[in-house]
């Protein structure tokens, strides 16, 4: 059971937005990191320390943080974003790295 | 580019010993930590253990404590996962990831394809 939760799956049609959630205790003091992982292939980060874009990272993914919680943020779906996301932050109380269960995400 | 190669998965039985290897390139290896992940094919990410850069951090997750060292090499860009009494749990493809700073607390920046391991009789 995965110390972070994630919703295992959302969806929305092609064009709209989508947001995932990704809650813990362990977020509180620390940063968020986003993983996006298509099948058959190696994670990808996505978004780092809350809500930076690495270089390369379209401007429709958005990260955002409150709290014991935070977000990701997908406008302007397309069919090519349909892939596993994965949250996960450093536990210093557990002196761990802590990623949530995934999300699929479905454009339908 | 940063690229990472990972090695030494295979087929073993429960008990036994595995060693799995990371090679870098594309980067200054003895600059940033490094992280081995595992995921189980069609499950979630497990991190594994990470390394600091210069071996004096380390930190594992608690169902690999005391089974599982990792250590690097920075001279010959490798990093490593010596794995003892593996058992069937342990059955995972293992990413070989790198870390943003020189300690493992910030984030994977960076991954390899992974290499598989089946712990089977």
């Amino acid at each position: 059971q995965s110390v972070l939760t994630q919703p295992p799956s959302v969806s929305a049609a092609p064009g709209q937005k989508v947001t995932i959630s990704c809650s813990g205790i362990n977020i509180g003091n620390g940063f968020v990191s986003w993983y996006q992982q298509f099948p058959g292939t190696a994670p990808k980060l996505l978004i780092s320390e809350n809500h930076n874009r690495p270089s390369g990272i379209s401007e429709r993914f958005s990260g955002s943080k409150s709290g014991t919680s935070a977000t990701l943020g997908i406008t302007g779906l397309q069919t090519g974003d349909e892939a596993d996301y994965y949250c996960g932050t450093w536990d210093s109380s557990q002196n761990s790295w802590v990623f949530g269960g995934g999300t699929k995400l479905t454009v339908l | 580019e940063v690229q990472l190669e990972e090695s030494g998965g295979s087929l073993t039985q429960p008990g036994r010993s595995l060693r799995l290897s990371c090679v870098g390139s594309g980067f200054i290896f003895e600059d940033y930590a490094m992280h081995w992940v595992r995921q189980v094919p069609g499950k979630g990410l497990e991190w594994v253990s990470g390394i600091s850069w210069d071996s004096r951090s380390i930190a594992y997750v608690d169902s690999v404590r005391g089974r599982f060292t990792i250590s690097r090499d920075n001279a010959k860009k490798s990093l490593h996962l010596q794995m003892n009494s593996l058992r069937a749990e342990d059955t995972a493809l293992y990413y070989c990831a790198k870390d943003k700073g020189s300690y493992y607390e910030n984030y994977l920046d960076s991954w390899g394809q992974g290499t598989l391991v089946t712990v089977s009789s």
